[in-house]
This record gives structure tokens, C-alpha cells and sequence, in this order.
């Protein structure tokens, strides 16, 4: 199965500030199609979680561009350049390579 | 747009069953993969399985084959997910959620999710 890490597990941010979430995959995520099949989610206190990112860096509909994904092989990042408060919530990386689908443990995002 | 509504959750005895039911609408189910995904209390998010557009394939966690079993029925527009010889590890809010399988591979769109508790 493929293992993946998140760090860190929890980033008080202040408002306005830029956040930044390492994913970090057991074995590298690029399928033999050639794409690299990593996802963010966000889950919202009390809500079911809502894609972000799909494929490394692209923007699901209604992300805002505030939110990116980069990264290759088995290293990627989620930022987001200026904190909000409806940014408060914890986000999981994706690995949907093979199966088992794996998610990392989640990093709770909170406000300082 | 795109609404998934689970139900079939409540309170189980350890050793018990129960069969989850995820309603679709708002797009054409049938051309789609389906999946569970579970999180207990206050933990984090754990893939359960996955069943392909017409049933002929399903994925599922190691750990829980010959317990659960994911199924549908395009006719009806649902996802199900039976799920037998329960434990209390099990407990877990059971999201049903949309699965792209062809590019690019990720659950866009989930319900609200399914409390199941397994207790004696």
C-alpha cells in the first residue's frame, strides 16, 4: 500500500498569512499513463470533506486561485497564499495511483 | 447539480449488520465509478471501496473483503454498501462520493455522510 505523510499535523496561521502543507508519498504517483494521480480535499468543521485540488495543481471548480498545488513524484505541497477565515478546516492529500486509494492524516488548519 | 444522499445508518450490536444507501441525482449515475469513504470520531479519512460504472468491478481495503460488500443498481440511481459482522472499530461517520476513474482519478462530489455506531 502507499503510505502518505503529511506535515505539518496542525498550522495556526494568522489572517492574511500564507499556509503551506507537505504531502509526501512512499512510492513515487506517477501511473504508467503518465499522470500523477494526487488530490487535496478540504473538510470544513462539521462538514463533509470537497475536493481542491486534483492531478498535483489543478483547481477544482469554485477553488479559489488563493489555493495551489505543485509537487512531482512523491513530494507536494498544498498553499494557500493569503489565509481566510472560511480556510479554517483540515485538508488531506490523495493518492488514487492503485489501490487501496490512501489519504494522509490530515493537517488541521487553524486561525492564530 | 450534483446531490448524494446517504441513509441506513443508526446504532449496532457488535457482530451485527447493516446495509447503507447512497441516493444519486443531478448527473448520470450510471456513467460513473462510486465509492465509500469512513472517518471515526474525530479521526481522519479511510477509503473503503469502490465499484465501477456497471458492477463488474469493485475495489475494496483489505481489511474489511469477506465483511463488506459494495454494490449499486443503475436503475434506481444507488450506491450500497452492506456491511456485516460489524465491530466497534467500525464506527465511523460512511461517506458515499462520486469517483472519477478515468482523468483525473479523485472523489469530486460527496454526500453528507452516515453515522454508523457499533455498540453493545
Amino acid at each position: 500500500d502507499i503510505v502518505m505523510t503529511q506535515t505539518p499535523l496542525s498550522s495556526p496561521v494568522t489572517l492574511g498569512q500564507p499556509a503551506s502543507i507537505s504531502c509526501r508519498s512512499s512510492q513515487s504517483l506517477v501511473h504508467s499513463d503518465g499522470n500523477t494521480y494526487l488530490s487535496w480535499l478540504q473538510q470544513r468543521p462539521g462538514q463533509p470533506p470537497r475536493l481542491l485540488i486534483y492531478k498535483v495543481s489543478n483547481r477544482f471548480s469554485g477553488v479559489p486561485d488563493r489555493v495551489s498545488g505543485s509537487g512531482a513524484g512523491t513530494d507536494f505541497t498544498l498553499k494557500i497564499s493569503r489565509v481566510e477565515a472560511e480556510d479554517v478546516g483540515v485538508y488531506y492529500c490523495m493518492q488514487a495511483k492503485q489501490f487501496p486509494l490512501t489519504f494522509g492524516q490530515g493537517t488541521k488548519v487553524e486561525i492564530k | 447539480e450534483v446531490q448524494l444522499v446517504e441513509s441506513g445508518g443508526g446504532l449496532v450490536q457488535p457482530g451485527g449488520s447493516l446495509r447503507l444507501s447512497c441516493a444519486a441525482s443531478g448527473f448520470t449515475f450510471d456513467t460513473y465509478w462510486m465509492g465509500w469513504v469512513r472517518q471515526a470520531p474525530g479521526k481522519g479519512l479511510e477509503w473503503v471501496a469502490n465499484i465501477k460504472q456497471d458492477g463488474s468491478e469493485t475495489y475494496s481495503v483489505d481489511s474489511m473483503k469477506g465483511r463488506f460488500t459494495i454494490s449499486r443498481d443503475n436503475a434506481k440511481n444507488s450506491l450500497y454498501l452492506q456491511m456485516n459482522s460489524l465491530r466497534v472499530d467500525d464506527t465511523a461517520v460512511y461517506y458515499c462520493a462520486r469517483y472519477t476513474f478515468i482523468v483525473p482519478r479523485t472523489f469530486d462530489s460527496w454526500g453528507q455522510g452516515t453515522l454508523v455506531t457499533v455498540s453493545s
